[in-house]
């Protein structure tokens, strides 16, 4: 079965810290993955894709095919950096989005 | 020039009544969505379609029925609301079925009581 997995449903951090998300999925083939940020009270927004690989806000991530891994990193976190993060991927040619359970980030300042 | 507008952005109504959520898109694409976020933040697709035409559906209620009149437009209706659909639904829009970046509306938070 397809799943995707974020494992820390709500991580604190200091401001300046570096921060983690870690995201894992179990998908057949090569999935694409994105991260999607909602910030409070607000829309969610493509942060990332990994086709990209760009930073955006000073956050980027890697896609990692041996351990199925697409974790999310920002080394120094800012306040503005609290919301709540999501990994999505899907397969290639799959409309179908596949939304982990989220992970709150809070940076403490 | 907002790109994907729900109506309502609150609603709030009592079991058993009927209500529909609106969305339109103004940013020419195929594919629309419809999700619902409980309140863990779990967020799950309910349908999708493209060109007007069903492509997901989820397992989702028969009380829920999407209508698309016309590829800018993707309405949910639900009918005998019941306080476990309290949720905010949020629409969205991807250009295509293969080009899947999905841009979202604002969100409509519906509460039954």
């Amino acid at each position: 079965a397809q799943r995707v997995t974020q494992p820390e449903k709500l991580l604190s951090v200091f401001k300046g810290a570096p921060v983690e998300l870690k995201c894992n999925y179990s998908y057949s083939g090569s999935p694409e993955l994105f991260w999607y940020v909602q910030y409070s009270r607000q829309r969610l927004q493509l942060l990332l894709r990994h086709i990209s690989r760009e930073s955006i806000k000073g956050f980027t991530a890697d896609l990692n095919k041996g351990e199925t891994s697409f974790h999310l990193k920002k080394p120094f976190a800012q306040e503005e950096d609290s919301a709540m993060y999501y990994c999505a991927p899907r397969r290639y040619g799959n409309n179908r989005l596949a939304f982990g359970k989220g992970n709150q980030v809070v940076v403490i300042p | 020039d907002t790109a994907v507008s729900q109506t309502p952005k609150y609603l709030v109504t009592q079991m058993g009544n009927d209500k529909s959520i609106k969305c339109e898109q103004n940013l020419g694409h195929d594919t629309m969505y419809w999700y619902k976020q409980d309140s863990k933040k779990f967020l799950k697709i309910m349908f999708s379609y493209n060109n007007k035409e069903l492509i997901i559906n989820e397992t989702v209620p028969n009380r829920f029925s999407p209508k698309s009149p016309d590829k800018a437009h993707l309405n949910l209706h639900i009918n005998s609301l019941e306080l476990g659909d309290s949720a905010v639904y949020f629409c969205a829009s991807s250009p295509d079925r293969v080009r899947n970046e999905q841009y979202f509306g604002p969100g409509t938070r519906l509460t039954v009581t």
